[in-house]
């Protein structure tokens, strides 16, 4: 079964702090991909980044930046300078093929952490 | 740009009531799922469609059902709401894959607020 954890269930911060949010995953599956979404406070999840199994190299987009180790299981998220617009839920996941080979794109989400970031 | 929209943003209906929820995309995407969204529980799958009139149950599949008659369009069913159904559900849709094996960045819509009395 797969399933993930982001222990961190509420996280506060100041105004260009820098702030990571824990994920880390379980699967048995050797090929998977992690996702990260944000949800803003109007609902709708958006998609952040996707990463698969075989690629262990670090992502950084503008003051985001994941950090991907297969060898902890972990999946990492920073926000460098943090501003209040990043102030949102953020879901970590995971998708892989069942037994039967397929999988349809069905995600398994971490239990989210709130980021609130103050002025 | 993908649109997912879901028929209400809030909804609040009495218990042993039949409850619709709507989902619509516009991009043509043959994957669409359903998940509710709890404090503490993150996002649970409860159904998904890979096509038409295809479905398949998620992790908490039990006092739900689902309709796709069309493939733009994919509904959730509560057969009789009760109390423990309060909770907001999201839609989503993708892009499919190879041989039923997809990857894809899943597109959600806004979500219903659904509370049942």
């Amino acid at each position: 079964a797969q399933k993930v954890t982001q222990a961190q269930t509420e996280i506060s911060v100041v105004e260009k702090e820098d702030v990571t949010l824990d994920c880390v995953y379980e699967t048995r599956d050797t090929t998977y991909y992690l996702f990260w979404y944000k949800q803003p406070p109007s609902g709708e999840l958006v998609f952040l980044i996707r990463r698969n199994s075989f690629d262990e190299q670090n992502e950084i987009s503008g003051r985001y930046s994941w950090n991907f180790q297969k060898s902890t299981s972990s999946f990492n998220f920073t926000i460098t300078a943090s501003q209040v617009v990043d102030s949102a839920v953020y879901f970590c996941a995971l998708s892989t093929a069942n037994a039967g080979g397929t999988s349809y794109g069905k995600l398994t989400f971490g239990q989210g952490t709130i980021l609130t970031v103050h002025p | 740009d993908v649109k997912v929209t879901q028929s209400s943003r809030y909804l609040v209906k009495r218990t042993g009531e039949k409850v619709f929820l709507e989902c619509v995309q516009d991009m043509d995407h043959e994957n669409m799922f359903w998940y509710r969204q709890d404090p503490g529980l993150g996002l649970r799958l409860i159904y998904f469609s890979y096509d038409v009139k295809m479905k398949e149950k998620g992790d908490i599949p039990e006092g739900y059902s689902v309709s796709r008659e069309k493939k733009e369009r994919f509904s959730l069913i509560l057969e009789s709401a009760s109390t423990n159904q309060t909770s907001m559900y999201l839609c989503a849709s993708s892009p499919p894959g190879l041989a039923g094996v997809s990857y894809n960045e899943q597109f959600f819509g806004p979500g219903t607020r659904l509370t049942v009395l």
